[in-house]
């Protein structure tokens, strides 16, 4: 079964605590990115990766952290530092080719208390 | 981060009516990509646009790259009601997308 799998859908923590999201894909795509979604609200980007052992900061990276180890894994670490870390967390991926399509992976809620 | 205007933000529709949506930017881009979105899931693809100008099509929906690259718009005929969703825009210029606030559709019963 081809595809991006995130996992948990749902995951509940105490405010404090650091907490990573998984996003795994067969696709064998280069390029994998990890967006917020708010209510009421579009994309935005936290971080991406082109290549493994390499990524980039997106547009709210400030409190969130990545590593890319295997081209198959993107891990995204939700730390206590970002204030308001309750949303919804999308991982999608690419070809990495330039003007390729992204895909998405199902999304994990994350709620914060 | 730039974010896309899009509009309407919401619809509500009957069905069997077509529907019309369309994005705006003050940046050009190379691609255009058309999503629709279910509640608490991810964005599904519909349509890439890579050519100023070009017209694709999908089952009935319908969207065009606008000629001056800076605005792309969607089109649902003869809507049903499966097609009720968010649908986003997202342009894409280098590395990354930037995407629309989303229009919301809705059909009346």
């Amino acid at each position: 079964d081809g595809g991006i799998t995130q996992s948990p859908k749902y995951l509940f923590r105490k405010e404090g605590q650091n907490v990573t999201l998984s996003c795994e894909q067969n696709l064998n795509h280069d390029a994998m990115y990890w967006y917020r979604q708010d209510p009421g609200q579009g994309l935005r980007l936290i971080y991406y990766s082109q290549i493994v052992n390499d990524f980039q900061k997106g547009d709210i990276a400030e409190g969130y952290s990545v590593s890319r180890e295997k081209k198959e894994s993107f891990p995204l670490t939700v730390t206590s530092a970002q204030k308001n870390p309750t949303a919804f967390y999308l991982c999608a991926t690419d070809a990495g080719t330039g003007g390729s399509k992204q895909y998405f992976g199902p999304g994990t809620r994350l709620t914060v208390t | 981060g730039q974010q896309l205007n899009q509009s309407p933000q919401s619809m509500f529709i009957q069905e069997g009516e077509d529907v019309s949506m369309n994005c705006t930017s003050s940046s050009i881009f190379n691609t255009w990509l058309w999503y629709k979105q279910d509640p608490g899931e991810g964005p599904v693809l519909l349509i890439a646009l890579y050519k100023a100008g070009e017209l694709t099509s999908n089952g009935r929906l319908t969207a065009q790259f606008g000629i001056t690259r800076k605005d792309s718009f969607l089109n649902i005929s003869a809507s049903i009601p499966s097609d009720v969703g968010i649908y986003f825009c997202a342009g894409q210029f280098g590395e990354k997308l930037t995407f629309g606030t989303g229009t919301r559709l809705t059909i009346i019963p």
